[in-house]
């Protein structure tokens, strides 16, 4: 398969700690994006990093990208309850001239008060 | 815009029925994608469509699916004869150019099937 597969499957932390989630893919990629899905509902886009990108922010969000390793890891720093949800790491690869997405399993993150 | 709606939220059918399951993209979105998410399987792309058009439909698991974009509005994926192992969280997703190269897929609130 080719989907990218996030580790750990489950993390649990305390309000205002740091959360790492990380991601491993199989072939080359386009680019690779996060998405945050709460209990019950779609997912959301949160950040995309191309295959030519080290390192992107938005926010209380860091993503890494290490092709050679074929992995990227999302941090959020200073949790907050509100961050409660499982989180996916979705890989863009080119697909007989067109690309679409494919999502790994997830990390399911909870965040204590 | 309010974002990729679907319809219903919830279906509950018996076992043989047919469902149709509802979707309307973003405007202005070129690509509609079709996924189905279950515990043990994940999130799998079942068919997309380009401009209307369907693209790959590899992920359709049997002849019982079919899906349909009569317009860049509207989409629909339905599955008769309905089965058990059917029941899932179907989400439509749409993007704006290949490989959601800007602002990722927009995702529906899914439509929860549970076939009894």
């Amino acid at each position: 398969s080719q989907q990218g597969e996030e580790d750990p499957q489950a993390l649990s932390i305390q309000e205002g700690e740091n959360a790492t989630m990380n991601c491993s893919y199989k072939t080359s990629i386009n680019n690779l994006q996060w998405y945050r899905q709460n209990s019950g509902r779609g997912l959301v886009h949160l950040i995309l990093i191309r295959s030519n990108e080290r390192e992107k922010h938005s926010g209380r969000l860091r993503v890494t990208l290490d092709t050679s390793k074929k992995s990227s890891s999302l941090l959020i720093t200073a949790s907050r309850a509100a961050d409660t949800a499982s989180y996916f790491c979705a890989t863009d690869f080119p697909n007989s001239g067109y690309s679409t997405l494919t999502f790994g399993k997830g990390t399911m993150l909870l965040v204590s008060p | 815009d309010a974002g990729v709606i679907q319809s219903p939220r919830h279906e509950v059918t018996e076992m043989g029925q047919e469902v149709t399951l509802r979707c309307k993209p973003i405007s202005g979105h070129d690509y509609l994608f079709w996924y189905r998410q279950t515990m043990m399987r994940g999130l799998e792309l079942l068919i997309y469509f380009n401009n209307n058009v369907p693209i790959d439909d590899s992920g359709m698991p049997e002849d019982r699916f079919s899906a349909k974009m009569p317009n860049a509005s509207f989409s629909t994926l339905k599955i008769q004869p309905s089965e058990p192992r059917d029941s899932a969280v179907y989400f439509c997703a749409s993007s704006q150019g290949q490989g959601a190269s800007k602002s990722g897929y927009t995702f529906g609130s899914g439509t929860r099937l549970t076939v009894v």
